[in-house]
């Protein structure tokens, strides 16, 4: 299986500041038809995850612009320009290229 | 707008069976890759499976920790998803929730199994 992981576990953010969270897979993530599927999702508290980036870095419909991904590879960032209250919750990498799926384990969003 | 729901979820003890069912709307769901994720009570996500379209066999994918117990199945006349969960343990206790792969996630819904 592809291993998932992702830095920082924990990431306290002052309001209007950037932030990046970090995955890293443990094999190539390009698919034989040439795509990377690599995600990202946001899990706001109580509530569902959301697609917030696929293939590395299209963003996803009605997704702020503050919101980018990057990478290539093995290594994957997604990028905060302007951390909002709105934004806490955890957020996870996830690869959809080789069976099984996998995630990372989660980097939770804090307000300092 | 997309949605799917999710139901059928409930309280169950092991080694019995459930049905989940995912009810979608919204748009043609025959065209699309379904599939079912799961998460522990305050634990990451999980893939557990997936049903392709008619176009390409409606042929399944499972989790190994799943393979042989659960079944995803389609009803494209009704726009439903099911995934049928055999031989429970304790430890498929989650939440489970209906994807349109790779975008739509529905609300979920929560499996028990304890005796």
């Amino acid at each position: 299986d592809i291993v998932m992981t992702q830095t920082p576990l924990s990431s306290p953010v002052t309001l209007g500041q950037p932030a990046s969270i970090s995955c890293r897979s443990s094999q190539s993530l390009v698919h034989s038809d040439g795509n990377t599927y690599l995600s990202w999702l946001q899990q706001r508290p109580g509530l569902p995850p959301r697609l917030l980036i696929y293939k590395i870095s299209n963003r996803f419909s009605g997704v702020p612009d503050r919101f980018s991904g990057s990478g290539a590879g093995t290594d994957f960032t997604l990028k905060i320009s302007r951390v909002e209250a709105e934004d806490v919750g955890v957020y996870y990498c996830m690869q959809a290229t080789q069976f099984p799926y996998t995630f990372g384990q989660g980097t939770k969003l804090e307000i300092k | 707008e997309v949605q799917l729901v999710e139901s059928g979820g409930g309280l169950v003890q092991p080694g019995q069976s459930l049905r989940l069912s995912c009810t979608a709307s919204g748009f043609t769901f025959g065209e699309y890759t379904m599939s079912w994720f799961r998460q522990a009570p305050g634990k990451g996500l999980e893939w557990v499976g997936l049903i392709r379209s008619k176009a390409y066999g409606m042929t399944t994918e499972y989790a190994a920790s799943v393979e042989g117990r659960f079944t995803i199945s389609r009803d494209d006349s009704r726009n439903m998803a099911y995934l049928q969960m055999n031989s429970l343990k304790i430890e498929d206790t989650a939440v489970y929730y209906c994807i349109r792969l790779y975008d739509y996630w529905g609300q979920g819904i929560l499996v028990t199994v304890s005796s």
